[in-house]
C-alpha cells in the first residue's frame, strides 16, 4: 500500500510569492488533514476535511492559506502571498472514515525568504 | 502555557536501558492519546494509542495514561539504536473531531 505523499519535499520562495503545496492520501482515506511546524514549535493543525468537504478548517491562520481537495483524492495548500512566518515543514495525514490513528506523509519543507 | 507540554530533551541512553517519555496536559477533556515516532526528514509514525486511562503493551513499548494526574507516558525496554528518533505526544477530546494537539516532541538518542 502506497503511504502518503507530498510534493514537493522542499520549496524555497520570495516572500510575496505564490507557493501551492501537494498532498495525494492513501487510497480509499476519506479523511485528510494538513499540519504545520514551524521553527521551535509544535505540529499545528491547520485543516480537515471529509471527502471533498472542508470539516474543520479553525487552524488556518488566514486568509493568504488556501486548501482544497478535488474530488475528494488529492488536496492542495496554497500560499499567497508567503510571508517570512511562513517558513516550516507542512504535513499532510490521512485516514478512513472510521479510524483514530493517522498515517502522515514526509513533509514539505517550505522556505520563505 | 501550552495545551501539552513535553520535555525536548535531548535524552541520550545506553543501548537496553529503559527509556522513559513524558507529557503532561492540561484540558481535561482529553482522552484519546497518542505516541509518534518521527525520524528525521520523515512525518510523524504512529506506535501507540491509548483511550481514557490505562496501560497498553506493544513489544517492546507500554504506553500509560493517568487522567487524575494529566499525565502521560511512554515506556522503551531494551532500547536499540534504531529508536533514535524523535518522540511526540498527541492528544485529542472525545468530541472534537480528529484534530490532534502536540507536544513539542522529545528528542531521543540510544548509543550503541
Amino acid at each position: 500500500e502506497a503511504g502518503v505523499t507530498q510534493f514537493p519535499s522542499h520549496s524555497v520562495i520570495e516572500k510575496g510569492q505564490t507557493v501551492t503545496l501537494r498532498c495525494d492520501p492513501i487510497s480509499g482515506h476519506d479523511n485528510l488533514y494538513w499540519y504545520r511546524r514551524v521553527m521551535g514549535k509544535e505540529i499545528k493543525f491547520l485543516l480537515h476535511f471529509v471527502k471533498e468537504s472542508k470539516q474543520d478548517e479553525s487552524g488556518m491562520p488566514n486568509n493568504r492559506f488556501l486548501a482544497e481537495r478535488t474530488g475528494g483524492t488529492y488536496s492542495t495548500l496554497k500560499v499567497q502571498p508567503a510571508e517570512l512566518e511562513d517558513s516550516g515543514v507542512y504535513f499532510c495525514a490521512s485516514s478512513p472514515l472510521e479510524g483514530y490513528g493517522y498515517t502522515f506523509g514526509s513533509g514539505t519543507r517550505l522556505t520563505v525568504v | 502555557q501550552k495545551e501539552v507540554e513535553q520535555d525536548p530533551g535531548p535524552l541520550s541512553v545506553p543501548e537496553g536501558a529503559i527509556v522513559s517519555l513524558n507529557c503532561t496536559y492540561s484540558n481535561s477533556a482529553f482522552q484519546y492519546f497518542m505516541w509518534y515516532r518521527q525520524y528525521s526528514r520523515k512525518g510523524p509514525e504512529l506506535l501507540m494509542y491509548t483511550y481514557s486511562s490505562g496501560n497498553k503493551e506493544d513489544g517492546r513499548f507500554t504506553a500509560q495514561v493517568d487522567k487524575s494526574s494529566k499525565y502521560i507516558s511512554l515506556f522503551i525496554r531494551d532500547s536499540q539504536p534504531s529508536d533514535s528518533a524523535t518522540y511526540l505526544c498527541a492528544m485529542r477530546p472525545n468530541n472534537a473531531g480528529n484534530m490532534l494537539t502536540f507536544g513539542g516532541g522529545t528528542r531521543l538518542m540510544v548509543k550503541p
